[in-house]
């Protein structure tokens, strides 16, 4: 696609539960990250995907948190049992490659809001 | 100490007026600066790389001090549209690539 698409733009979920959210990256780019932003904070980095496997999850805050990514494209976050801390918005982006020289697009994020 | 560091300002200014930004990083392996851009609820968006020459883009200008370990952002002529939250990206290469976002300056350019 012409850009990075996420879904849903919004969530509202019951604490407990799980949710699932969709990142769609650019067609060719290899590189796909996670980040998560609360309300007025920088960018929190979660997890990087090279094709389909993520050398690096140092981010993810604790083992209620996964994703994966498929055919080198589309990728899923889970975050299960929700806690009211999970409330965030959850940023996709992806790049050509991982390297220093290939800035970010990021996807317009998911609105995370555990009740 | 943060690795990425920025004034979280907010800075407000009048139109037509030039702003400049700081932002420190701690690791001196850091190869890559970007800045970004973030509009009020919306994803952060490449505003522009900053290389060791220094650039310029219209009314923008981006410098690298490796010295002091520091990038600057500077904007001539401010416009209303220019009020968003800027953000400092520094990629270091110490074992694989690591790409630190700082918390974002604050600007507010008013009438």
């Amino acid at each position: 696609g012409a850009g990075v698409s996420q879904s849903p733009s919004n969530k509202v979920t019951e604490k407990g539960k799980d949710v699932e959210l969709r990142c769609d990256p650019i067609s060719g780019h290899t590189a796909l990250y996670w980040y998560r932003q609360s309300l007025g904070q920088g960018l929190e980095f979660l997890i990087y995907f090279q094709g389909n496997s993520a050398p690096d999850k140092s981010g993810l805050p604790s083992d209620r948190f996964s994703a994966e990514r498929t055919g080198g494209s589309v990728s899923t976050l889970t975050i299960q049992r929700t806690q009211q801390e999970d409330s965030a918005v959850y940023l996709c982006a992806s790049s050509l490659e991982r390297s220093p020289y290939y800035g970010y697009t990021f996807g317009s994020g998911t609105r995370l809001t555990v009740v | 100490r943060k690795e990425v560091e920025q004034d979280p300002g907010p800075f407000n200014v009048p139109e037509g007026a030039t702003v400049a930004f700081n932002c420190t990083y701690s690791n001196s392996a850091s190869q890559s600066f970007f800045w970004y851009r973030q509009d009020c609820r919306k994803e952060p968006k490449l505003l522009m790389s900053v290389y060791s020459s220094g650039n310029e883009d219209g009314r923008f200008t981006a410098q690298l001090n490796r010295a002091s370990q520091y990038i600057s952002l500077l904007i001539r002529d401010s416009k209303l549209s220019d009020s968003a939250t800027y953000l400092c990206v520094v990629i270091s290469n110490t074992g694989g690539f690591k790409t630190i976002f700082g918390a974002g300056t604050r600007l507010f350019v008013k009438a």
